[in-house]
């Protein structure tokens, strides 16, 4: 099975600090990642798919990106509204895997 | 528009079958390239993947589960099920199910549901 190591495992800044949430993938999974956020009582909502691509009416300061194996979903500009658990997916392998989530709180 | 619901037993007693619906509309699992997903996160852990199913009755399990999962689907009536034999506590979660399309996965997501498993 794929490995997702995500971190840090929480994570708390200030509002306006840009923030960088960070999977290790222990094998190749090209671009087979998806970013998801999900606020609390909430349902996971997609974010990033293909490690780099926006979903339709997600934030510009969000965005994606990919260095060899480490997949990062930055926030440019933290607000308020951000705050929620942000889970990782490999997709090109099955079993799918997940990181083990990171819970970003405002200072 | 895609919409996806989950129901359940809401509790159920330790060696027990729990059997989930998936009941969605806005697409159909008899069309090619759509499938369905169920996820499952245990009261504040991580997401944990279970079963897809999609339009051509394809079905992947996570192993992890050994062999306890049965995914299918009811194109007529839109509904997708998952079955989980012998459970115990650890069972205890929120299960979700998520709309698949081949070129993107878990774009929409039901509301989920809870289940307890308990003596």
């Amino acid at each position: 099975d794929i490995q997702m190591t995500q971190s840090p495992s929480s994570l708390s800044a200030s509002l306006g600090d840009r923030v960088t949430i960070t999977c290790r993938a222990s094998q190749d999974i090209g671009n087979y990642l998806t970013w998801f956020q999900q606020k609390p009582g909430k349902s996971p909502r997609r974010m990033i798919y293909g490690a780099t691509n926006l979903e339709d009416g997600v934030p510009s300061r969000f965005s994606g990106s990919r260095s060899g194996s480490d997949y990062s979903l930055t926030i440019s500009s933290l607000e308020s509204e951000d705050v929620a658990d942000y889970h990782c997916l490999q997709s090109i392998q099955y079993p799918l895997t997940f990181g083990s989530g990171t819970k970003l709180e405002i200072k | 528009q895609v919409t996806l619901k989950e129901s359940g037993p809401g509790i159920l007693q330790p060696s027990q079958t729990l059997s989930l619906t998936c009941t969605f509309s806005g697409f159909s699992l008899s069309t090619y390239g759509m499938g369905v997903g169920w996820i499952r996160q245990p009261s504040g852990k991580g997401l944990e993947w279970l079963a897809n199913i999609w339009w051509d009755d394809d079905k992947y399990y996570n192993p992890s589960l050994k062999n306890r999962l049965t995914i299918s689907k009811d194109t007529s009536n839109n509904q997708a099920f998952l079955k989980i034999t012998n459970v115990d506590t650890a069972d205890t979660a929120t299960y979700y199910c998520a709309h698949l399309i081949y070129y993107g996965l878990f774009d929409y997501w039901g509301q989920g549901v809870m289940v307890t498993v308990s003596s």
